[in-house]
């Protein structure tokens, strides 16, 4: 298994309040990626990185922001929570060669967040 | 922009019986074509791949075949196991960064 690690995996917090979770590696991987996953809407990719602070928006970006200050984190941050952004969030890593499409991505175990 | 189709479920199976997940794809260009699984409460394992026409992907018992004139990737097992009750996702990925676009799952439980 990649070793891939999120924190926290279960949080409940409060609409208005900001909220960050965060997605560590050791396995060096150039690409980091986080997901929501909804009922129905599979997967959607929020923000990606392709490198120490360059990161790029996904299809559901609003709402949140992310840095990436080392290779082995990646921060997502949401702002100002809604109840909206009630999900659960997938860390992904990918690219050990070149950025070639080919390359699978592995996945952490995710975080379960509740806005209340 | 790039999409995938698969089809909704439960598909709900007996052990042993043939299992066949349909995934079509659009998408520009020459996409990879993956098929994810995950089981209740952990995240998404790879299960197979492919990455150009005309290749089979397969795993554990697991075929795909990624056909372009169909733009289809259809997941096959011959004879389930109840441990293979998971959800299962279709995925796409291009060039520029291995970016994924997902199908909306699939869950099958298979019964003993």
């Amino acid at each position: 298994d990649a070793g891939i690690t999120q924190s926290p995996r279960h949080k409940v917090t409060e609409t208005g309040t900001p909220v960050t979770l965060r997605c560590h590696q050791t396995e060096n991987h150039r690409y980091m990626y986080w997901y929501r996953q909804d009922p129905g809407h599979g997967l959607r990719l929020i923000h990606y990185s392709y490198g120490v602070k360059d990161t790029d928006k996904g299809e559901v970006s609003d709402g949140y922001s992310v840095s990436r200050s080392k290779t082995e984190d990646f921060l997502l941050t949401l702002e100002s929570a809604t109840s909206s952004q009630t999900s659960v969030y997938f860390c992904a890593i990918s690219g050990r060669g070149l950025a070639s499409g080919r390359d699978e991505q592995y996945f952490g175990p995710g975080t379960r967040l509740t806005v209340t | 922009g790039d999409s995938v189709t698969q089809m909704e479920g439960p598909v709900t199976l007996s052990e042993e019986a043939f299992l066949t997940i349909n995934c079509t794809y659009t998408a520009t260009g020459y996409p990879s074509l993956f098929w994810y699984v995950q089981y209740p409460g952990e995240g998404l394992q790879l299960l197979l791949k492919a990455t150009k026409a005309d290749d089979k992907g397969s795993n554990k018992g697991f075929e795909a075949t990624y056909r372009k004139e169909t733009t289809s990737f259809h997941l096959e097992k011959g004879s389930v196991q109840v441990s293979d009750s998971a959800v299962y996702f279709c995925a796409l990925s291009k060039a520029a960064g291995n970016k994924l676009t997902f199908g909306g799952g699939t869950r099958v439980l298979v019964k003993p």
